[in-house]
């Protein structure tokens, strides 16, 4: 099936560690989104690309890092310089072209202790 | 970017028609408006978009006003299924490159359907 994938579901790790969440997608889509939540608040984009080889901070990029070596592929490296890591991350992708759908995965919940 | 503005909270009982407004003053002629909904612990999903006319589709329907400065979804008969927290953003056509493609998200409405 088509889709958007991300993994693990939940992760935990011991602050002060580099951590890095999947995203993969065979929906053929160019443009591809990570974003962040916490409690009770909308999404808040950090990183998106919009071609292999390429990709721009969103709002929010200090202490994160991403590559996008594969079309398919974006993964988001949450850094030991990110101040507060814990929070519920979404990545999503899509054609680039404004009349096309966002396909969004189920989230990674990362904890930091 | 063009931004967008939707009430914090809603509140509907079960059956009943929802209308969930959207203002977007600064809207681009060539930005798209779409709508998606989240529920708790989810990615979120699409639900529908449109440029000028009013659109329908098997989940909603968008009412979109002649000037396109503020939009509406329509849920006919809302379920407890619907309640979700539900997000109005515009997406530019895509020419030119560079932050044309960003997708930007505000709070969104929370919806809560009333048995």
């Amino acid at each position: 099936d088509g889709g958007i994938t991300q993994s693990p579901k939940y992760l935990f790790r011991k602050e002060g560690q580099n951590v890095t969440l999947s995203c993969e997608q065979n929906l053929n889509h160019d443009a591809m989104y990570w974003y962040r939540q916490d409690p009770g608040q909308g999404l808040r984009l950090i990183y998106y690309s919009q071609i292999v080889n390429d990709f721009q901070k969103g709002d929010i990029a200090e202490g994160y890092s991403v590559s996008r070596e594969k079309k398919e592929s974006f993964p988001l490296t949450v850094t030991s310089a990110q101040k507060n890591p814990t929070a519920f991350y979404l990545c999503a992708s899509s054609h680039r072209e404004g009349n096309t759908e966002a396909f969004f995965g189920q989230g990674t919940r990362l904890t930091v202790v | 970017d063009a931004k967008t503005t939707q009430p914090n909270s809603m509140e509907s009982n079960e059956e009943e028609p929802v209308h969930l407004p959207c203002n977007h003053s600064t809207i681009s002629g060539t930005d798209y408006i779409h709508w998606y909904r989240q529920l708790p612990s989810q990615g979120p999903e699409y639900v529908i978009h449109g440029l000028t006319s009013n659109v329908n589709n098997r989940m909603a329907s968008l009412a979109i006003a002649e000037d396109r400065k503020s939009s509406t979804l329509i849920l006919h008969r809302a379920t407890l299924r619907d309640a979700a927290v539900y997000y109005c953003i515009l997406r530019a056509l895509g020419s030119g490159g560079g932050s044309n493609y960003k997708l930007t998200f505000g709070k969104g409405t929370l919806l809560t359907v009333n048995p």
